[in-house]
């Protein structure tokens, strides 16, 4: 099966410029997420949908900070205006979200290569 | 709240000796715990995962994990290194019918030819 799909790879834009970034999940894969990873740290939770609703945005930086997953199938983030400490790894991942059976909770994620960004 | 520790933040080992990177979680139920790898430019990869069924978690690669509860760790371990083994791994932890992760920060493991 195809993997997550993430674009662009790499983009420097200069604080205070927009960037957005986009994820296609793997086909049927209802729960999508985005990750920041800052370098040499491990991923943090910015926000997470259940098909087209959110479940959990409580790390998002709202101010500056936006996702949307309008049809249930890819989503883009946004980052306006950027900071300096904006400049990291964004990881975009999915999973089946199907809690049923004897691997109820165990959430089971698969990631994208990521969209490194750079703020100078 | 649920949390992960990872004791080393750097572990070394010669190619052909054992890995051991260690783990302890703090969960407030019955958690899953996971193991992630990250190459250099490459997504995150699903080591292994334990969720309740056997404690020692076999993943792949060679790798495997034991859950102790009474230790709350989840040690990750492959017998015999290899030079491709060497990366980012990240132990993670999710409470039981809780969707969301929370990432430890990561071990890097160096292989010495």
């Amino acid at each position: 099966e195809a993997g997550v799909a993430q674009s662009p790879r790499y983009k420097i834009i200069e604080k205070r410029q927009s960037v957005a970034f986009w994820c296609n999940p793997i086909s049927g894969h209802a729960t999508l997420y985005w990750y920041q990873q800052i370098l040499g740290q491990g991923p943090k939770l910015l926000i997470q949908f259940q098909n087209n609703g959110v479940v959990d945005d409580s790390q998002l930086p709202k101010d500056r900070f936006s996702a949307e997953r309008l049809k249930g199938v890819d989503s883009t983030l946004k980052i306006q205006p950027a900071k300096l400490e904006d400049s990291a790894v964004y990881l975009c991942a999915s999973s089946l979200g199907d809690y049923r059976g004897p691997f109820r909770g165990a959430n089971v994620l698969t990631f994208g290569a990521g969209s490194r960004l750079t703020v100078l | 709240a649920q949390s992960v520790t990872q004791l080393d933040s750097h572990v070394s080992v010669s190619e052909g000796t054992p890995v051991l990177l260690r783990c302890n979680y703090s969960s407030s139920y019955s958690p899953s715990l996971f193991w992630y790898v990250q190459h250099p430019n490459k997504g995150l990869q699903l080591l292994l995962k334990y969720t309740s069924a056997a404690t020692l978690v076999k993943g792949i690669n060679g790798f495997e994990a034991e859950f102790k509860k009474s230790e709350t760790s989840f040690h990750l371990t492959k017998p015999s290194a290899h030079m491709s083994d060497a990366a980012e791994y990240f132990c993670v932890v999710s409470d039981f019918g809780n969707e969301k992760l929370t990432f430890g920060t990561g071990t890097r493991l160096t292989i010495i030819p």
